[in-house]
Protein backbone atom coordinates (compact mmCIF):
# COMPACT_ATOMS: atom_id res chain seq x y z
CA UNK A 1 0.00 0.00 0.00
CA UNK A 2 1.53 3.35 -0.56
CA UNK A 3 1.27 7.05 1.50
CA UNK A 4 2.69 9.67 2.46
CA UNK A 5 3.43 11.35 5.62
CA UNK A 6 3.89 15.48 5.69
CA UNK A 7 6.08 16.09 8.45
CA UNK A 8 5.19 19.56 10.28
CA UNK A 9 1.65 20.43 9.43
CA UNK A 10 2.53 24.17 10.05
CA UNK A 11 6.19 25.56 8.70
CA UNK A 12 7.04 29.62 9.27
CA UNK A 13 10.15 30.70 7.86
CA UNK A 14 11.41 34.66 7.32
CA UNK A 15 11.07 36.11 4.01
CA UNK A 16 14.71 35.29 2.24
CA UNK A 17 15.46 32.17 4.12
CA UNK A 18 15.03 28.43 2.99
CA UNK A 19 12.06 26.92 2.74
CA UNK A 20 11.97 23.11 3.45
CA UNK A 21 8.83 20.89 3.47
CA UNK A 22 9.05 17.21 4.14
CA UNK A 23 7.33 14.19 2.44
CA UNK A 24 8.53 10.42 3.16
CA UNK A 25 6.39 8.02 1.09
CA UNK A 26 5.38 4.35 1.61
CA UNK A 27 5.48 2.13 -1.79
CA UNK A 28 6.05 -1.43 -2.54
CA UNK A 29 7.02 -0.39 -5.98
CA UNK A 30 8.60 2.35 -7.75
CA UNK A 31 7.00 5.32 -6.85
CA UNK A 32 6.04 8.66 -8.83
CA UNK A 33 6.22 11.59 -6.80
CA UNK A 34 4.43 14.86 -6.61
CA UNK A 35 4.41 18.32 -5.30
CA UNK A 36 1.33 20.53 -5.25
CA UNK A 37 0.47 24.08 -4.05
CA UNK A 38 -2.55 25.32 -2.92
CA UNK A 39 -3.36 28.73 -2.46
CA UNK A 40 -6.47 30.18 -1.02
CA UNK A 41 -9.60 30.11 -2.85
CA UNK A 42 -8.21 28.07 -5.33
CA UNK A 43 -7.52 24.34 -6.40
CA UNK A 44 -4.16 22.64 -5.95
CA UNK A 45 -1.73 23.03 -8.83
CA UNK A 46 1.73 21.22 -9.94
CA UNK A 47 4.93 22.52 -8.52
CA UNK A 48 6.72 19.45 -9.82
CA UNK A 49 6.75 15.40 -10.54
CA UNK A 50 9.27 13.06 -9.95
CA UNK A 51 8.95 10.10 -12.82
CA UNK A 52 12.20 8.21 -12.59
CA UNK A 53 14.12 10.01 -14.51
CA UNK A 54 16.61 12.33 -13.13
CA UNK A 55 16.53 12.10 -8.66
CA UNK A 56 16.68 16.32 -8.43
CA UNK A 57 13.44 17.38 -9.82
CA UNK A 58 13.06 21.22 -10.58
CA UNK A 59 9.41 23.00 -10.81
CA UNK A 60 8.14 26.03 -10.56
CA UNK A 61 8.67 29.16 -8.97
CA UNK A 62 12.14 28.10 -8.16
CA UNK A 63 10.81 25.21 -6.22
CA UNK A 64 12.72 21.84 -6.66
CA UNK A 65 12.55 18.71 -4.68
CA UNK A 66 15.20 15.20 -4.42
CA UNK A 67 14.46 11.71 -4.68
CA UNK A 68 15.93 10.34 -2.10
CA UNK A 69 15.29 6.30 -2.90
CA UNK A 70 17.45 5.47 0.56
CA UNK A 71 15.82 7.40 2.66
CA UNK A 72 11.86 6.99 1.02
CA UNK A 73 12.02 11.01 0.77
CA UNK A 74 10.99 13.47 -1.29
CA UNK A 75 11.48 17.02 0.40
CA UNK A 76 10.92 19.99 -0.95
CA UNK A 77 12.93 23.08 -0.95
CA UNK A 78 13.44 26.42 -2.37
CA UNK A 79 16.56 28.60 -1.53
CA UNK A 80 14.74 31.85 -0.61
CA UNK A 81 11.28 32.04 0.27
CA UNK A 82 8.94 35.10 -0.75
CA UNK A 83 5.89 36.15 0.43
CA UNK A 84 3.67 35.27 -2.43
CA UNK A 85 5.15 31.41 -1.70
CA UNK A 86 2.62 31.35 1.72
CA UNK A 87 0.49 29.10 0.69
CA UNK A 88 -0.96 24.92 1.72
CA UNK A 89 1.84 22.74 0.06
CA UNK A 90 0.95 18.51 -0.61
CA UNK A 91 3.26 15.56 -1.45
CA UNK A 92 1.26 12.56 -3.48
CA UNK A 93 2.60 9.91 -4.58
CA UNK A 94 1.07 6.90 -7.14
CA UNK A 95 2.63 4.48 -9.13
CA UNK A 96 2.56 3.12 -13.08
CA UNK A 97 -0.91 1.57 -13.72
CA UNK A 98 -2.93 3.27 -11.24
CA UNK A 99 -4.55 6.38 -10.92
CA UNK A 100 -4.86 7.00 -7.45
CA UNK A 101 -2.66 9.51 -5.99
CA UNK A 102 -2.16 9.37 -2.08
CA UNK A 103 -1.75 12.69 -0.44
CA UNK A 104 0.07 13.62 2.83
CA UNK A 105 -2.54 16.20 4.75
CA UNK A 106 -0.30 18.83 3.60
CA UNK A 107 1.62 21.44 4.98
CA UNK A 108 1.26 25.47 5.68
CA UNK A 109 3.36 27.56 4.88
CA UNK A 110 3.70 31.00 6.33
CA UNK A 111 6.23 33.63 5.37
CA UNK A 112 7.45 36.23 8.01
CA UNK A 113 8.45 39.72 6.57
CA UNK B 1 -5.66 25.69 -22.78
CA UNK B 2 -8.79 25.20 -20.99
CA UNK B 3 -8.17 23.40 -16.92
CA UNK B 4 -10.69 21.60 -15.96
CA UNK B 5 -14.33 23.78 -15.10
CA UNK B 6 -16.08 23.73 -12.10
CA UNK B 7 -19.57 24.78 -11.47
CA UNK B 8 -20.82 26.40 -9.47
CA UNK B 9 -17.89 27.97 -7.76
CA UNK B 10 -20.33 28.56 -4.43
CA UNK B 11 -23.45 26.86 -3.39
CA UNK B 12 -25.33 27.58 -0.24
CA UNK B 13 -28.63 25.83 0.12
CA UNK B 14 -30.71 24.58 2.54
CA UNK B 15 -31.04 20.87 4.53
CA UNK B 16 -32.46 18.19 2.93
CA UNK B 17 -32.28 19.86 -0.68
CA UNK B 18 -30.77 17.91 -3.27
CA UNK B 19 -27.37 19.33 -4.51
CA UNK B 20 -26.02 18.73 -7.84
CA UNK B 21 -21.96 19.93 -9.09
CA UNK B 22 -20.47 19.83 -12.42
CA UNK B 23 -17.29 19.02 -13.58
CA UNK B 24 -15.69 19.52 -17.48
CA UNK B 25 -12.57 17.58 -17.49
CA UNK B 26 -9.32 18.78 -19.56
CA UNK B 27 -10.26 17.83 -23.05
CA UNK B 28 -8.06 14.24 -23.98
CA UNK B 29 -8.24 13.22 -20.05
CA UNK B 30 -9.32 10.00 -19.68
CA UNK B 31 -9.21 9.86 -15.85
CA UNK B 32 -11.71 11.86 -13.51
CA UNK B 33 -11.83 11.98 -10.10
CA UNK B 34 -13.96 14.00 -7.34
CA UNK B 35 -12.34 15.02 -4.42
CA UNK B 36 -13.65 16.60 -0.77
CA UNK B 37 -11.44 18.93 1.32
CA UNK B 38 -12.12 19.56 5.16
CA UNK B 39 -10.44 21.14 7.80
CA UNK B 40 -10.93 18.34 9.94
CA UNK B 41 -10.39 16.06 7.39
CA UNK B 42 -7.94 17.04 5.26
CA UNK B 43 -8.59 16.03 1.23
CA UNK B 44 -10.32 12.86 0.21
CA UNK B 45 -10.80 10.99 -2.82
CA UNK B 46 -14.76 10.30 -2.96
CA UNK B 47 -14.43 7.96 -6.48
CA UNK B 48 -12.63 8.15 -9.91
CA UNK B 49 -13.76 7.18 -13.39
CA UNK B 50 -11.97 5.83 -16.15
CA UNK B 51 -13.10 6.26 -19.60
CA UNK B 52 -15.95 7.21 -17.68
CA UNK B 53 -16.44 4.28 -16.18
CA UNK B 54 -16.40 4.08 -11.76
CA UNK B 55 -13.46 2.61 -11.25
CA UNK B 56 -13.47 3.27 -7.22
CA UNK B 57 -16.25 4.90 -5.24
CA UNK B 58 -14.84 3.40 -1.73
CA UNK B 59 -14.10 6.84 -0.47
CA UNK B 60 -18.68 7.74 -1.29
CA UNK B 61 -19.42 8.63 2.45
CA UNK B 62 -22.93 7.58 2.09
CA UNK B 63 -25.55 6.39 -0.47
CA UNK B 64 -26.68 9.87 -0.37
CA UNK B 65 -23.65 10.92 -2.68
CA UNK B 66 -23.62 9.50 -5.97
CA UNK B 67 -21.21 11.07 -9.27
CA UNK B 68 -22.33 10.11 -12.82
CA UNK B 69 -19.88 10.60 -15.60
CA UNK B 70 -22.27 10.35 -19.32
CA UNK B 71 -19.87 11.15 -21.28
CA UNK B 72 -15.87 12.34 -21.76
CA UNK B 73 -16.13 15.73 -21.30
CA UNK B 74 -18.85 16.31 -18.11
CA UNK B 75 -19.75 14.69 -14.68
CA UNK B 76 -21.78 15.13 -11.92
CA UNK B 77 -21.43 15.19 -7.99
CA UNK B 78 -25.16 14.87 -6.91
CA UNK B 79 -26.06 14.51 -3.00
CA UNK B 80 -29.22 14.20 -2.12
CA UNK B 81 -30.66 14.96 0.72
CA UNK B 82 -28.25 17.48 1.81
CA UNK B 83 -27.08 17.45 5.29
CA UNK B 84 -24.70 19.96 6.95
CA UNK B 85 -21.97 17.88 7.76
CA UNK B 86 -21.73 17.86 3.74
CA UNK B 87 -20.50 21.40 4.13
CA UNK B 88 -16.78 21.20 1.68
CA UNK B 89 -15.23 22.33 -0.74
CA UNK B 90 -15.19 19.77 -3.71
CA UNK B 91 -12.70 19.36 -6.18
CA UNK B 92 -12.85 17.81 -9.47
CA UNK B 93 -9.33 16.81 -11.51
CA UNK B 94 -8.55 15.20 -14.55
CA UNK B 95 -5.48 12.93 -15.95
CA UNK B 96 -4.21 11.17 -18.81
CA UNK B 97 -4.79 8.30 -16.98
CA UNK B 98 -1.63 6.53 -15.68
CA UNK B 99 -0.08 7.02 -12.51
CA UNK B 100 2.61 9.26 -13.84
CA UNK B 101 0.60 11.86 -14.99
CA UNK B 102 -0.41 14.89 -12.90
CA UNK B 103 -3.83 15.01 -11.84
CA UNK B 104 -5.21 18.61 -12.80
CA UNK B 105 -7.61 20.25 -10.53
CA UNK B 106 -10.51 22.46 -10.82
CA UNK B 107 -11.01 25.76 -8.57
CA UNK B 108 -13.51 23.82 -6.63
CA UNK B 109 -16.97 24.62 -5.41
CA UNK B 110 -17.36 26.10 -1.80
CA UNK B 111 -20.81 24.40 -0.67
CA UNK B 112 -22.23 25.18 2.46
CA UNK B 113 -25.18 23.50 3.65
CA UNK B 114 -27.39 25.69 6.35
Amino acid sequence: AQSVTQLGSHVSVSEGALVLLRCNYSSSVPPYLFWYVQYPNQGLQLLLKYTSAATLVKGINGFEAEFKKSETSFHLTKPSAHMSDAAEYFCAVSELGVNQFYFGTGTSLTVIP
Amino acid sequence: DAGVIQSPRHEVTEMGQEVTLRCKPISGHNSLFWYRQTMMRGLELLIYFNNNVPIDDSGMPEDRFSAKMPNASFSTLKIQPSEPRDSAVYFCASSLGAGNQPQHFGDGTRLSIL
